[in-house]
């Protein structure tokens, strides 16, 4: 299995820019999580999803960041507008049934100007 | 879990030597945890868990110690190697709890030297 995958691996865009980030987890997973990584505050679930549905969105910042999984295969992290403080790594994880056991992605770096 | 800051603690350790890496959960209802591993550029990646029934559990070179008593977990390396260079990270996670929410420390840089 080639594992979960993101991409872009770098993203730099402008202040102002909608971000598209986006996430093919490991198939058979049906539980799939957004994290965001940065030095002041570590790594921060954001949200996630069980069989393709939202469960748990507290830790999304703000009304800017939406996330959506049309399919068992796919999940976008959608930013709009981008701000400075946005810079992060963003990584995707999924689990399967030992639904506990997070597999991570290489993640995306995103650099909002 | 651990604060979270601009420096990570750091371990320096012998190559060869056993690493040991601490951390203090703070959720007395969590009853998973895990370790993760994370070198530079990537993702972090999974090494070994252990439920709260259990207060040891051992992989291959790295063992893993639970107290619940103090809150406090370990991750024991032996015989450290230079691709053990990374950052872990303990995470804890409620298995009963409606939802999934797996909350990681802060991490801990082990750097060694050969």
């Amino acid at each position: 299995d080639a594992g979960v995958i993101q991409s872009p691996r770098h993203e730099v865009t402008e202040m102002g820019q909608e971000v598209t980030l986006r996430c093919k987890p490991i198939s058979g997973h049906n539980s799939l999580f957004w994290y965001r990584q940065t030095m002041m505050r570590g790594l921060e679930l954001l949200i996630y999803f069980n069989n393709n549905v939202p469960i748990d969105d507290s830790g999304m910042p703000e009304d800017r960041f939406s996330a959506k999984m049309p399919n068992a295969s796919f999940s976008t992290l959608k930013i709009q507008p981008s701000e400075p403080r946005d810079s992060a790594v963003y990584f995707c994880a999924s689990s399967g049934e030992d639904r506990e056991k997070l597999f991570f992605g290489s993640g995306t770096q995103l650099s909002v100007l | 879990g651990e604060s979270v800051g601009l420096h990570l603690p750091t371990l320096s350790v012998q190559e060869g030597d056993n690493s040991i890496i601490n951390c203090a959960y703070s959720n007395s209802a969590s009853d998973y945890f895990i370790w993760y591993k994370q070198e530079s550029g990537k993702g972090p990646q999974f090494i070994i868990d252990i439920r709260s029934n259990m207060d040891k559990r051992q992989g291959q070179r790295v063992t893993v110690l639970l107290n619940k008593t103090v809150k406090h977990l370990s991750l024991q390396i032996a015989a450290t190697q230079p691709g053990d260079s990374a950052v872990y990270f303990c995470a804890e996670n409620r298995v009963k709890a409606a939802g999934n929410k797996l909350t990681f420390g802060g991490g801990t840089r082990v750097l060694v030297k050969p």
